[in-house]
């Protein structure tokens, strides 16, 4: 089992509608968790970054990690055609450890 | 102020020659990360370097790969005798300091084709 699970979509949803996008993990010592944005042909651009469990809130999008379930969500509210692209989430067990990628979910708003 | 570059943006070789890649990371960032990107694969760890400790080499996936960073900056990926594996966009990041409480920030990345 890898470390990081995440479902590679395409995720096709019409504008307006709320994205929710997750990833699993197996080691229970992850404890920082990110969500980078990626546009194709661009790097990735780290998106929120949150600590434990519980949820973080940034203008229409909010971060909820659920420890107990090794479970993270990412949702985006009024999604817009600009939100299209691969979002990863990442995570790593202390602050000076090396981060473990997921492998990314397409993401395309229709418009 | 500028970003991560890296260059070049795209490369294209034959198997069997060797490539090298840079990256320009962001000025007074210590850690600096090299990763590859095959599509379904995600962000693969390759190598890591901070300050003057010694690399973090663990993610190499072979002896064909090696990295140095010159003067704690600007850093070079070489691959010897490419193979057609190798074909991946390779991205490099920099962080003010190493681990997940410092945000990296990733260069757009050189896309290698090794036909």
């Amino acid at each position: 089992q890898k470390e990081v699970e995440q479902d590679p979509g395409p995720l096709s949803v019409p504008e307006g509608a709320i994205v929710s996008l997750n990833c699993t993990y197996s080691n229970s010592a992850f404890q920082y968790f990110m969500w980078y944005r990626q546009y194709s042909r661009k790097g990735p651009e780290l998106l929120m970054y949150t600590y434990s469990s519980g949820n973080k809130e940034d203008g229409r999008f909010t971060a909820q990690v659920d420890k107990s379930s090794k479970y993270i969500s990412l949702f985006i509210r009024d999604s817009q055609p600009s939100d299209s692209a691969t979002y990863l989430c990442a995570m790593s067990a202390g602050r000076d450890d090396k981060i473990i990628f997921g492998k990314g979910t397409r993401l395309h708003i229709l418009p | 102020g500028a970003g991560v570059s890296q260059s070049p943006s795209n490369k294209v070789t034959e198997k069997g020659k060797d490539v090298e890649l840079r990256c320009d990371p962001i000025s007074g960032h210590t850690a600096l990360y090299w990763y590859r990107q095959s599509l379904g694969q995600g962000l693969e760890f390759l190598i890591y370097f901070q300050g003057n400790s010694a690399p973090d080499k663990s993610g190499l996936p072979s002896d064909r790969f090696s990295a140095e960073r010159t003067g704690g900056s600007v850093s070079t990926l070489t691959i010897q005798r490419t193979q057609q594996e190798d074909s991946a966009v390779y991205l490099c990041a920099s962080s003010l300091g190493s681990g997940s409480a410092n945000e990296q920030f990733f260069g757009p990345g050189t896309r290698l084709t090794v036909l």
